[in-house]
């Protein structure tokens, strides 16, 4: 079964700076896909980022970006310019094509102004 | 562009009560899914769906039921409500099992 480790459960930044979130994930398959989704207090789970795996190239989007290491089975999140709107959980998750969802227990990051 | 909708936000019930979590999605997406979210756990699959009359257990079924007569909804049964189903419940959805919306999420406690 796949499994999915954050080991971080809280983490703090001083606004405007870089944070790094970390995940690993266990798996035997070659094709799958990795997310980070944000959780603020509003509850609501939001997409941040997606990765595929057959892809070498990491993904970014705007002040969010990952550092994908499939032979280590890693897949952080890497927060630029950190906000105070980026307060909130943060979830990592694994999904084989098809499949259902796997999350991580979550990291509580807060963003100190 | 409604997405996921899930009713009731909150609700408490006492033990042995029974209710109904609504879930509806307006994007025609085929596969549908049940979490449970409690503190330090992430996300726990109860049911899931990959399209009408389809449905199949996750990793927490115990003590919930669902149906899926057809594609826009994917209601989840809680019968003989127990203090251990006290969670936060979340509604998906998406297309051929790729990236997720999820609904508002559903507040639970049973006292």
């Amino acid at each position: 079964a796949q499994t999915v480790t954050q080991s971080q459960p809280e983490m703090s930044v001083q606004e405007a700076e870089t944070v790094t979130l970390s995940c690993t994930y266990d798996t035997s398959e070659s094709n799958y896909y990795l997310f980070w989704y944000k959780q603020p207090p509003s509850r609501q789970m939001i997409l941040v980022i997606r990765q595929e795996a057959y892809k070498q190239q990491n993904a970014t989007e705007n002040r969010f970006s990952v550092n994908f290491q499939k032979a280590a089975k890693s897949f952080s999140l890497k927060i630029s310019d950190s906000q105070l709107g980026d307060t909130a959980m943060y979830f990592c998750a694994f999904m084989k094509p098809y499949n259902d969802m796997r999350f991580g227990a979550g990291t509580r990051l807060t963003v100190k102004p | 562009n409604a997405g996921v909708t899930q009713t009731p936000k909150f609700r408490i019930l006492k033990i042995g009560q029974s209710m109904t979590l609504q879930c509806t999605q307006d994007m025609n997406h085929n596969y549908m899914y049940w979490y449970r979210q409690d503190p330090g756990m992430g996300l726990k699959l109860i049911y899931y769906s990959v399209g009408a009359g389809i449905t199949d257990k996750g990793e927490v079924p115990n003590g919930y039921n669902v149906s899926r007569s057809t594609t826009e909804d994917f209601p989840l049964r809680l019968e003989l409500a127990a203090p251990s189903q006290t969670s936060v419940y979340f509604c998906a959805s998406s297309y051929a099992g790729g990236s997720y919306t999820f609904g508002s999420g559903t507040r639970l406690t049973v006292v």
